[in-house]
């Protein structure tokens, strides 16, 4: 089965620092997507990555898949409080859909 | 259409009942997913739905668990004779893709189910 592992687990940085958010996969992966988490609430999609070496940007988060397609990361630029909340990454797992455990993020004023 | 819907967004139920959640997909979207959230995890597939057949079920649907997709439209997730590990949040999604690799979910809000 796909195993998606996130980190760090949770990360706590002042406002205006930027900030990385790694997702490393068990096997290759052919979809990769990151969703964004306001505790208890659904998720919102952010961004998917397919090829490698692909890199995507929306506003201040850039997420890349590297060359063999086994790990992914998020970067966010200047970060804001709005930022904060919880970033997961997901993948297709064959026939069904893996998540990682999840990245907590604060950001504080 | 504004999203994928669903109700209630809040259960509680004493240890027993039967519950039964609903989720409206955006429309069109022909696949429907189903997932359960615990505390700090990341959201664990449950099942999904392409139209109106039930195309995979995961190993954590245990026999009290059941979910229908009448008509390809919205779907129901019932929890039968509820335990207190079925506290959980309770997640819909929908897609409109037909190869999953490269297949946008778009989640509703939840379902939070507490079991007394």
């Amino acid at each position: 089965s796909q195993e998606l592992e996130q980190s760090p687990q949770s990360l706590i940085v002042q406002e205006g620092k930027n900030l990385t958010i790694n997702c490393t996969s068990s096997k290759t992966l052919y979809g990769l997507y990151w969703y964004k988490q306001k505790y208890g609430e659904g998720l919102i999609f952010l961004m998917m990555l397919q090829k490698g070496g692909e890199e995507k940007s929306h506003e201040k988060i850039t997420a890349k898949l590297d060359e063999k397609k086994q790990q992914s990361s998020l970067h966010i630029t200047a970060s804001q409080p709005s930022h904060a909340g919880i970033y997961l990454c997901g993948a297709d797992g064959g026939n069904q859909f893996y998540f990682g455990t999840g990245t907590s993020l604060t950001v504080i004023p | 259409d504004t999203g994928v819907s669903q109700d209630p967004r809040h259960k509680i139920t004493k240890r027993g009942q039967n519950v039964t959640f609903r989720c409206d997909p955006i429309s069109e979207h022909n696949r429907l997913y189903w997932y359960r959230q615990t505390l700090g995890q990341g959201p664990e597939f449950l099942t999904y739905f392409q139209n109106e057949a039930q195309l995979e079920k995961s190993r954590l649907l245990s026999d009290r668990f059941s979910a229908e997709r009448p008509k390809g439209s919205f779907s129901t997730l019932e929890i039968q004779r509820t335990e207190q590990g079925d506290s959980a949040m309770y997640l819909c999604a929908s897609s409109l893709n037909w190869v999953i690799s490269t297949d946008t979910q778009y989640f509703g809000p939840g379902t939070r189910l507490t079991v007394l």
